[in-house]
């Protein structure tokens, strides 16, 4: 059930530089997109989040990107920051319904 | 900032015992969820919990496992016989029914949960 996908495992990207991370998705049936941040030992934490009426959301440094048409969305960090060292986890959600569907996570790695 | 705390933030177990996991959602949040991550897995849905019952369970949400909430507070996990594939990160979570929160869980710390 591959729903959700993430398909990078991984990113480093040069402080100051843009981050773009990446989601797939497969259900049409989800009308709102989610991205989490995770440190290790601790739990994910919202960050941005989308609606399926949207293509576009920003909040500071933090903007999101929907592409209904490819079900593509993407988290674009700018700049990026050492803080921003983290993993990154896509999260959909089915109309209708509550829980959120998780892809796989991308760790992102700002380096100084 | 309001969180959802949980307890404990570790616990070993032998295999066949059972387990309760704690949570304490956000005081006005009215839907309650509990995920899992298996090391270098992605997060999974177990269940989610509403006017007191079970509102969505996932294929992983077995006999095994059980949800409650005892009393105006608490959100409970319990595992009955615990099996080595349990062991993982278990995340409670918590949403408000309407607005903006909505849409959005707010997650705890998480439990770690390893069964020898």
């Amino acid at each position: 059930d591959q729903q959700v996908k993430q398909n990078s495992p991984s990113l480093s990207v040069q402080e100051g530089r843009i981050s773009i991370l990446n989601c797939d998705y497969t259900n049409s049936m989800f009308d709102y997109f989610l991205w989490y941040k995770k440190y290790p030992a601790e739990g994910p934490t919202f960050l941005i989040s989308i609606s399926s009426i949207k293509d576009k959301n920003e909040d500071g440094r933090f903007t999101v990107f929907l592409n209904k048409s490819a079900k593509h969305l993407s988290l674009h960090i700018v700049p990026s920051q050492p803080g921003d060292s983290a993993v990154y986890f896509c999260a959909a959600r089915l109309a209708g319904a509550q829980k959120l569907v998780f892809g796989q996570g991308t760790r992102l790695t700002i380096n100084p | 900032e309001p969180e959802v705390t949980q307890t404990p933030s570790h616990q070993v177990t032998q295999m066949g015992q059972e387990v309760i996991l704690r949570c304490v959602p956000i005081s006005n949040h009215l839907y309650f969820y509990w995920y899992r991550q298996i090391l270098g897995q992605k997060v999974e849905f177990l269940v989610s919990f509403y006017n007191n019952e079970i509102s969505e369970k996932s294929e992983i949400f077995d006999d095994q496992f059980s949800v409650e909430r005892p009393d105006g507070s608490n959100f409970t996990l319990k595992i009955r016989s615990t099996k080595l594939e349990d062991s993982a990160m278990y995340f409670c979570a918590s949403s408000a029914l309407t607005g903006p929160g909505a849409n959005v869980l707010t997650f705890g710390a998480g439990s770690r949960l390893t069964v020898l």
